[in-house]
């Protein structure tokens, strides 16, 4: 089956720690996104990524990073310097960055 | 640049009653439209989308959303809820300029 798959699905850091989260997906898009969703505010856009070796920042990029070596994965790193990561996080994918978005079952991190 | 406004942060009915949750766009070209579900602590599902084909489009589930271009908007209807469609709907709006641009969200409650 395709689509995408994003692990853990929870995941607890302590304070001063880096996490990756993995996405991968196999529906052969170019275009890979990382959004994060607090309770009440939608989906506010990280990073994004139209093509492999490149990708952009979105509207909340501070204190993450992101890799995209290859074209099926785009994993997200949090790193310490973002001061409020506890948060339901999304992957999602298209054929290009104007397409329907594919989105895989979220991580929840949690800070201790 | 594109925006998407939903009126409503949450809307409740009673089973068997009409749903209609409203969507409107802002966008100075052609634009995409699309609305998505997302269920508790899922990734989010796409339910229907226009791309400027028929004005009504049909989608998953029994919903339906009308494009309205002189009222700029693509609310989205379901003439009788279940408790099944209890959820969070998402209307985004993208051209072919762009990625998607999400709203802030609706959450629909099913009373029975």
């Amino acid at each position: 089956d395709g689509g995408i798959t994003q692990s853990p699905k929870y995941l607890f850091r302590k304070e001063g720690q880096n996490v990756t989260l993995s996405c991968e997906q196999n529906l052969n898009h170019d275009a890979m996104y990382w959004y994060r969703q607090d309770p009440g505010q939608g989906l506010r856009l990280i990073y994004y990524s139209q093509i492999v070796n490149d990708f952009q920042k979105g509207d909340i990029a501070e204190g993450y990073s992101v890799s995209r070596e290859k074209k099926e994965s785009f994993p997200l790193t949090v790193t310490s310097a973002q001061k409020n990561p506890t948060a339901f996080y999304l992957c999602a994918s298209s054929i290009l960055v104007s397409d329907e978005q594919f989105f895989g079952p979220g991580t929840r991190l949690t800070v201790l | 640049a594109q925006s998407v406004t939903q009126l409503g942060s949450h809307v409740s009915v009673s089973e068997g009653a009409l749903v209609l949750l409203r969507c409107n766009y802002s966008s100075s070209v052609p634009p995409y439209l699309f609305w998505y579900v997302q269920y508790p602590n899922q990734g989010l599902q796409l339910l229907l989308k226009y791309t400027s084909a028929a004005t009504l489009v049909k989608g998953i589930n029994g919903f339906e959303a009308e494009f309205k271009k002189s009222e700029t908007s693509f609310h989205l209807t379901k003439p009788s809820a279940h408790m099944s469609d209890a959820a969070e709907y998402f209307c985004a709006v993208s051209t072919t300029r762009g990625k998607l641009i999400f709203g802030q969200g609706t959450e629909l409650s099913v009373k029975p």
